[in-house]
């Protein structure tokens, strides 16, 4: 299906564990970036991605890891999750520069016990 | 420190009455406006964008409206239906090669029968 995908929906894991959170999108789109949103804030920036292989920090970066090894994959991974990362991710993908086009993905809901 | 406040937070209103969502911004250098709508459980949606030369914009029953000067936008929902309920999020773009976004924290519409 064309668009931007993510994967799981939901996830429920443990505090200290690793978790990949993973976005797809099909239009060759060479921005991607990852967003967390909690109650109380507004979408704050985590990691954003200008093409394959190059990535760079947003405003709350701590404790995630990002990858590019492909144009239309942008995996977000939580290599110790901690209760503070329960939240709802999501992933937005827009084609060039300048601020026009963004498109998001539905978000993955991940609670941290 | 780029900004964007919303208000109000929430708001409850009848079905097919109209009503208006209020964003003021501090945000420079300024690139362009835009309303998403979020329902639950889903990623935002872009109503409108406007850039800095545009008063005003329409997506149906939802008119946005951008005063640069003072650096405040509106948007307006006439005749609303049930469907309107969802998060309104006012986000501005600032002027650089990632098209960094700023969200405010977005205004809860209820539409009750």
């Amino acid at each position: 299906d064309a668009g931007i995908t993510q994967s799981p929906r939901y996830k429920i894991t443990e505090t200290g564990r690793q978790v990949t959170l993973m976005c797809h999108q099909t239009w060759s789109h060479s921005y991607m970036f990852w967003y967390r949103q909690d109650l109380g804030h507004g979408l704050r920036l985590i990691y954003y991605s200008a093409a394959a292989d190059i990535t760079d920090k947003g405003e709350v970066p701590d404790g995630y890891v990002v990858s590019r090894s492909k144009t239309e994959n942008f995996p977000l991974t939580l290599e110790s999750a901690t209760r503070s990362q329960t939240s709802v991710y999501f992933c937005a993908s827009k084609a060039g520069t300048g601020g026009a086009g963004y498109t998001f993905g539905s978000g993955t809901r991940l609670t941290v016990v | 420190k780029n900004q964007v406040e919303q208000s109000p937070q929430s708001l409850i209103i009848l079905e097919g009455k109209n009503c208006t969502l209020q964003c003021n911004y501090t945000v420079s250098p300024f690139s362009n406006l835009r309303w998403y709508k979020q329902d639950t459980g889903r990623g935002p949606v872009s109503l409108t964008i406007m850039t800095f030369s545009e008063n005003t914009k329409s997506n149906g029953r939802y008119t946005a409206t951008l005063d640069a000067d003072t650096k405040q936008s509106s948007l307006h929902i006439t005749a609303s239906q049930l469907s309107d309920s969802a998060s309104y999020i006012c986000v501005v773009s600032a002027a650089s090669n990632t098209g960094k976004l700023i969200f405010g924290q977005g205004t809860t519409l209820q539409v009750k029968p």
